[in-house]
């Protein structure tokens, strides 16, 4: 699976946009974009998967440009409650035999 | 509510005993993961089943095992437990035998072995 980087930690205010950026210099054709979000003691929920360009659902944005080196997850207006650690993971999602696995995520921290 | 159900929730047991951790799968999702969480290694990837079979093994000890039943529930043995094993552990499933569409997590079992 590709390797991924991101930052440890971020912190942010009640009400503003998040961006999350995650590096992944070394995607292959097949792979995936994912990501997952953990509050304590809880098992990762997904959030939104692509790959390319711009993907949007109701919790998140996803951001991938035309090389598919990095990407951003977007989180707008986040609440004390998107306070949690954001997983960026990248694989080819049709393989049935590489699961996923989970580096050391982002802890976002949002203050009120 | 998930839809993956683990059981027990909370576990304590003495080293050197031997624990079954349960997982029901999502209706529909034939392929099943553990992880196993602990504060200084991350999210750890056990082991995959997919309808019955072992898909994918990752950094699961020789004292773990697990097996997927015919009713797609899956169980996790962990035996002659150490102090280290305390953790939480993880199932998963998904539709298939990737990635796609994304893996759903239950709450997890928390193991303390003291």
């Amino acid at each position: 699976l590709a390797k991924t980087t991101q930052p440890i930690s971020m912190d942010s205010y009640e009400g503003q946009e998040v961006n999350i950026t995650c590096s992944h210099n070394n995607i292959a054709t097949n792979d995936y974009i994912t990501w997952y979000q953990q509050f304590p003691s809880q098992g990762p929920r997904f959030i939104i998967q692509g790959y390319k360009t711009k993907v949007t659902n109701e919790v998140a944005s996803l951001f991938i440009p035309a090389d598919r080196k990095s990407s951003t997850l977007s989180l707008p207006r986040v609440s004390l409650s998107d306070t949690a650690v954001y997983y960026c993971l990248v694989g080819d999602v049709n393989s049935g035999n590489t699961p996923l696995v989970f580096g050391k995520g982002t802890r976002l921290s949002v203050i009120a | 509510d998930s839809g993956v159900t683990q059981t027990p929730k909370h576990l304590i047991t003495a080293t050197g005993q031997r624990v079954t951790l349960r997982c029901s799968p999502r209706s529909g999702d034939l392929s099943v993961y553990w992880y196993q969480q602990s504060l200084d290694q991350g999210l750890q990837f056990l082991i995959q089943y997919y309808n019955g079979e072992e898909r994918a093994k990752g950094n699961i000890l020789e004292r773990f095992s697990a097996q997927q039943f015919p009713d797609l529930h899956s169980e996790l043995n962990l035996s002659s437990l150490e102090l280290g094993d305390s953790a939480l552990y993880f199932c998963a499933s998904s539709v298939g035998r990737g990635q796609n569409y994304g893996y759903t997590f239950g709450s997890g079992t928390r193991l303390t072995v003291v």
